[in-house]
């Protein structure tokens, strides 16, 4: 059972250069997150999938974009990247997105990206 | 607005020593509150969480956490501290499909 596994672990891009952060998950939970972590600022949720099919931005969304490709998988896309987009990059799953005891999140290992 | 703080940038602890990590909270309702631990070059491991009722909750690693609706508090505690607790502590609350994070605290644990 592998988790909540993103691909890839690293990343150097430069300015204006576009690439894909792909996340999936193996657990069958119907929500998907995804984060950036930035020294001092804990996790900035960036967009999030409730469901299959649904996608929200989050807190900081612009310069993004996002496919809830199908239950596993949730994509997250740079289109042209810029400096202030290096950071690292969680994305989590979650059973449920109601009420009960179903609310919690498996986190992936996170991607780090530069952007030069 | 919505947010969580945590107060402490970091701490330093004697191994053997006891640990309480601050966390506030600030919503109109009892929210549903998290606490995760992150070793370096890791992802969030869930720690504990509160929904309701018993307002002391325990979890993994003998870590426990009690709630304090009078003071919007949320702080995790371990009796005896052990250098392997060396992390990075997020608090975190769940609100309407959104789970908000603190901005962490870093604990060292001094042998």
């Amino acid at each position: 059972n592998a988790g909540v596994t993103q691909t890839p672990k690293f990343q150097v891009l430069k300015t204006g250069q576009s690439m894909t952060l792909q996340c999936a998950q193996d657990m069958n939970h119907n929500s998907m997150y995804w984060y950036r972590q930035d020294p001092g600022m804990g996790l900035r949720l960036i967009y999030y999938s409730a469901s299959e099919g649904t996608t929200d931005k989050g807190e900081v969304p612009n310069g993004y974009n996002v496919s809830r490709l199908n239950k596993r998988e949730f994509s997250l896309r740079l289109e042209s990247a810029a400096p202030s987009q290096t950071s690292v990059y969680f994305c989590a799953s979650s059973p449920s997105s109601g009420a009960g005891g179903q609310i919690f999140q498996y986190f992936g290992a996170g991607t780090r990206l530069s952007v030069l | 607005a919505q947010s969580v703080t945590q107060p402490d940038i970091h701490i330093t602890v004697s191994e053997g020593a006891s640990l309480e990590l601050r966390c506030n909270y600030s919503y109109g309702a009892t929210p549903y509150l998290f606490w995760y631990v992150q070793s370096p070059g890791q992802g969030l491991q869930l720690l504990l969480k509160y929904f309701s009722g018993d307002t002391l909750v325990q979890g993994i690693k003998g870590f426990e956490a009690e709630f304090k609706r009078s003071q919007s508090s949320f702080n995790l505690r371990k009796p005896s501290v052990h250098w392997s607790d060396a992390a990075e502590y997020f608090c975190a609350a769940y609100n309407f499909n959104k789970f908000y994070f603190g901005s962490g605290t870093k604990l060292n644990v001094k042998p």
